[in-house]
């Protein structure tokens, strides 16, 4: 059973566009992560939120932890085409040693 | 980078053929996973292990078994290939269990004809 849901799974927009990918689930997570994976490559961290509501920036990116610890954001402020890829949830339940995925978002930035 | 080698890289068996992966870390991290990754499927938690021959099953375990004998090596093989198993397979390492980064390797492409 696939625990965390992405949208939208394909993403196609201009460079400077912005955009927001969503994480779902009705499981509560003890911390839910965002990684980027390039074609032929393991995927790579970019974050991790930890508390209910916590809001983090990397540079033109903000990922949001929902109040309730069963959700996530990810919004890219004016695109660019590196930030081409695909993009993944990932959700350790509390009490496990288990890192769950979501379906990936592939993200397509055009010059 | 974190030390996490995959081999092989590619491989192509045929239906019925024992095949293992290994995946071989040097950053003495103790949790190490297998994921496959499949299109429309995201990653999918195979077999994970906590600490050496300390192992337990992920979401789709079936038709797989591992072993740890070390700390710096994650053994996945698949008894008796069978199409369906055809996919990139991914370990990953963490040093701890929660809110920890999870390093990946490169990835082992498997064609099961």
């Amino acid at each position: 059973t696939q625990l965390l849901e992405q949208s939208p799974q394909f993403l196609s927009i201009q460079e400077g566009e912005n955009l927001t990918v969503y994480c779902n689930s009705s499981s509560v997570f003890s911390s839910l992560q965002w990684y980027r994976q390039e074609p032929g490559e393991g995927p790579v961290l970019l974050v991790t939120v930890v508390t209910g509501g916590e809001v983090k920036k990397l540079k033109r990116l903000t990922f949001q932890f929902g109040d309730a610890r069963k959700d996530s954001s990810l919004h890219i402020t004016a695109a660019q085409p590196g930030d081409t890829g695909l993009y993944l949830c990932a959700g350790a339940q509390a009490g496990t040693y288990k890192y769950i995925f979501g379906t990936g978002t592939r993200l397509k930035v055009l010059a | 980078d974190a030390g996490i080698t995959q081999s092989p890289r590619h491989k192509v068996t045929e239906t019925g053929t024992p095949v293992t992966l290994r995946c071989h870390q040097t950053e003495n991290h103790r949790y190490m996973y297998w994921y496959r990754q499949d299109p429309g499927h995201g990653l999918r938690l195979i077999h994970y292990s906590y600490g050496v021959k300390d192992t337990d099953k992920g979401e789709v375990s079936d038709g797989y078994s591992v072993s740890r004998s070390k700390t710096e090596d994650f053994l996945l093989t698949l008894e008796s290939a069978t199409s369906s198993q055809t996919s990139v397979y991914f370990c990953a390492i963490s040093r701890t269990a929660t809110n920890e980064k999870l390093f990946f390797g490169s990835g082992t492409q498997l064609s099961v004809l």
